[in-house]
């Protein structure tokens, strides 16, 4: 059981937009700056959103990341086929002294 | 280009030891801190351990003393010492980095714990 929650999984339709959120506490989310992963099947993980809400380079704004308090979450709006993938927060924790990630949220694009 | 290529891999009985390596090249490696994630089949990214440019090391609860992660940057590589293997130890393990986010990750090297 991981110490920042994410739902198991989210779906949408193409062109919908949908949200997945990311769970935590003071000691994580709540004063540490929050990243998002992605993961096809089969690949290694690619980093979407640095720092709650920065875009690295090549990643199309159609990826979105906000931060509130002890939660985060990530928006994908004109959902893609190409988007079905697994979505992963990863933070910092002060209290454990190290790195955690959620739990995983796959997406499915009906 | 950034290139990270994990190996060292393998099958291992429990209570065994590995290395892994995680060879570096496309960047300046001594300017960056590295981390080992590794995957289990089916389920999620776990962080195992990052070492910071400066050799500050981190470990994740699970590790108990077990594994060592270690850096040598005139070689442009990294190493994770893994002893006392379980079963629940079996995974894809990755090497990663960035300067903000870990925007370059190996290919991951599988190991597998089990008699």
């Amino acid at each position: 059981q991981s110490v920042v929650t994410q739902p198991p999984s989210a779906s949408g339709t193409p062109g919908q937009r949908v949200t997945i959120s990311c769970s935590g506490s003071s000691s994580n989310i709540g004063s540490q700056n929050v990243y998002w992963y992605q993961q096809l099947p089969g690949t290694a993980p690619k980093v979407l959103i640095n720092r709650n809400n920065q875009r690295p380079s090549g990643v199309p704004d159609r990826f979105s990341g906000s931060k509130s308090g002890t939660s985060a979450s990530l928006a994908i709006s004109g959902l893609r086929s190409e988007d079905e993938a697994d979505y992963y927060c990863s933070v910092w924790d002060v209290s454990l002294t190290g790195w955690v990630f959620g739990g995983g949220t796959k997406l499915t694009v009906l | 280009e950034v290139q990270l290529v994990e190996s060292g891999g393998g099958l291992v009985q429990p209570g065994g030891s590995l290395r892994l390596s995680c060879a570096a090249s496309g960047f300046t490696f001594k300017n960056y801190d590295m981390h080992w994630v590794r995957q289990a089949t089916g389920k999620g990214l776990e962080w195992v351990s990052g070492i910071g440019a400066a050799g500050h090391i981190f470990y994740a609860g699970f590790v108990k003393g077990r594994f060592t992660n270690s850096r040598e940057n005139a070689q442009n590589s990294l190493y994770l010492q893994m002893n006392s293997l379980t079963v629940g130890d079996t995974a894809v393990y990755y090497c990663a980095t960035g300067l903000e986010g870990w925007d370059s990750w190996g290919q991951g090297t599988l190991v597998t714990v089990s008699s």
